[in-house]
């Protein structure tokens, strides 16, 4: 079955920098790739999504992630965070033609300080 | 409604007591997902509805687990004899038949504490 595994499960930043988020999978089958965000006391909000086609994905909020096949990853990226941008970060993998069956990462605590 | 619904949004409950957490999905979605999410930990497939067919059971943890959906209206998944272990945000998701354009839908989720 497929797995997520989120390298890290806090990043502290400050504002205006850049941010990375590293998101592995694993799986034996073509996969579909998510990343959610979940602000303080909310639901989660999907920020974005790879399907197919472009491995660059552009989501809300600024957010872009790359699918990389050959390293199976799908990192997560911001050229400059804001502080609204503090929220729990998480992967998710569904695998094609299975998709009631997705697997999240243990996610990744941003802190954008000050 | 606009979005998935959960209730209550908090419950505080005794060792050994029996409690039912509510989901109220979005209208038209046909499927429904129960997760749990642990203090620390990521999303925990518990179990997923899709429309009047047989639901898939596969993640909930133990038979005290159980949950129900009639057509494609609200969920209610049921915990009895609570544990200790059991504490956790309970989330709700749905989203529309055409799911595997990931449009999955969660809600605010339950907190759930076993005291």
């Amino acid at each position: 079955a497929q797995s997520v595994t989120q390298l890290d499960s806090q990043v502290p930043v400050f504002e205006e920098a850049p941010v990375e988020l590293r998101c592995n999978y694993s799986s034996s089958v073509s996969v579909y790739l998510f990343w959610y965000v979940q602000y303080p006391n909310q639901g989660l909000q999907l920020l974005l999504k790879y399907l197919s086609g472009s491995t660059l994905v552009k989501g809300i909020n600024g957010f872009e992630a790359e699918f990389n096949k050959s390293q199976t990853s799908f990192h997560l990226r911001k050229p400059s965070v804001h502080i609204s941008d503090t929220a729990e970060y998480f992967c998710a993998v569904t695998e094609v033609g299975n998709n009631n069956d997705m697997r999240f990462g243990a996610g990744t605590r941003l802190t954008v300080k000050p | 409604g606009a979005g998935v619904s959960q209730s209550p949004s908090n419950k505080v409950t005794e060792k050994g007591k029996d409690v039912e957490l509510r989901c109220d999905p979005i209208s038209g979605h046909t499927a429904l997902y129960w997760y749990r999410q642990r203090l620390g930990q990521g999303l925990e497939f518990l179990i997923y509805f899709q429309g009047n067919s047989a639901p898939d059971k596969s993640g909930l943890p133990s038979d005290r687990f159980s949950a129900e959906r009639t057509g494609e209206s609200v969920s209610t998944l049921t915990i009895q004899r609570t544990q200790q272990e059991d504490s956790a945000v309970y989330l709700c998701a749905s989203s529309p038949p055409d799911r595997s354009r990931g449009g999955y839908t969660f809600g605010s989720g339950t907190r759930l504490t076993v005291v």
